[in-house]
């Protein structure tokens, strides 16, 4: 158990669906991050919240919407997906900034396909 | 140039056997790094830091060259547990916040 719930683990959808993919950490941080991994690439970076304010975009489409009401919740809403989308979405946290901020945590990931 | 570069492997090893992997990254003003390492179809978890006097965790030892810059993680006595992809990770500060860097990964595959 690492302290960071992330569900649903598994997703299917259409590409004119809408859903949300829900992180909770229960460690006390105060950063909070979506990261997108594809077969073979490095984690990519999607978006960052520090205390509860978006600090980083990282250039993602606008179909990808993140949601953070407050340091122990972050949610990811999704809509008109594309199959290129089809990856795994992690969520993570981190003591930032500050001398432990740069070890994240993770949860276990939502493995998304897009049809 | 990729900000982290790694061997993507498979570095295929005997149970018992010494493996090396080495990483290096582009960004000289990097301030931290770490060894994560990823089970198949899990989550990244947190393996060791990587001091610059360099740092042993059990069978595991980190080194950084920061002239070179360069990291390395060798495993001793591989176990067949040790079979998974490891991830280099360098940080440094971007907009007010640490920015975290992750290579692609190097998969190990240890066997009986």
């Amino acid at each position: 158990e690492t302290g960071v719930t992330q569900t649903p683990r598994h997703l299917v959808m259409g590409m004119t669906n809408k859903k949300s993919l829900k992180c909770e950490q229960h460690l006390g941080h105060n950063a909070m991050y979506w990261y997108k991994q594809s077969a073979k690439k490095p984690l990519e970076l999607m978006f960052v919240y520090s205390l509860e304010e978006r600090v980083e975009n990282n250039s993602v489409p606008s179909r990808f919407s993140p949601e953070c009401p407050n340091s122990s919740h972050l949610f990811l809403h999704l809509h008109t997906l594309q199959p290129e989308d089809s990856a795994l979405y992690l969520c993570a946290s981190s003591q930032d900034p500050g001398q432990g901020g740069r070890k994240l945590f993770f949860g276990s990931g939502t493995q998304l396909s897009v049809l | 140039r990729k900000e982290v570069e790694q061997d993507p492997g498979p570095f295929n090893v005997p149970e018992g056997a010494t493996v090396a992997f080495n990483c290096t990254y582009s960004n000289s003003a990097s301030q931290s790094f770490f060894w994560y390492r990823q089970d198949c179809r899990k989550e990244p978890k947190l393996l060791m830091s990587v001091y610059s006097s360099g740092n042993e965790d059990g069978r595991f030892t980190a080194q950084l060259n920061r002239a070179s810059q360069y990291i390395s993680l060798l495993i001793r006595d591989s176990k067949l547990s040790d079979s998974a992809t490891y991830l280099c990770v360098v940080t440094h500060v971007s907009g007010g916040y640490n920015k975290l860097i992750f290579g692609a990964g190097t998969r190990l595959a240890v066997h009986p």
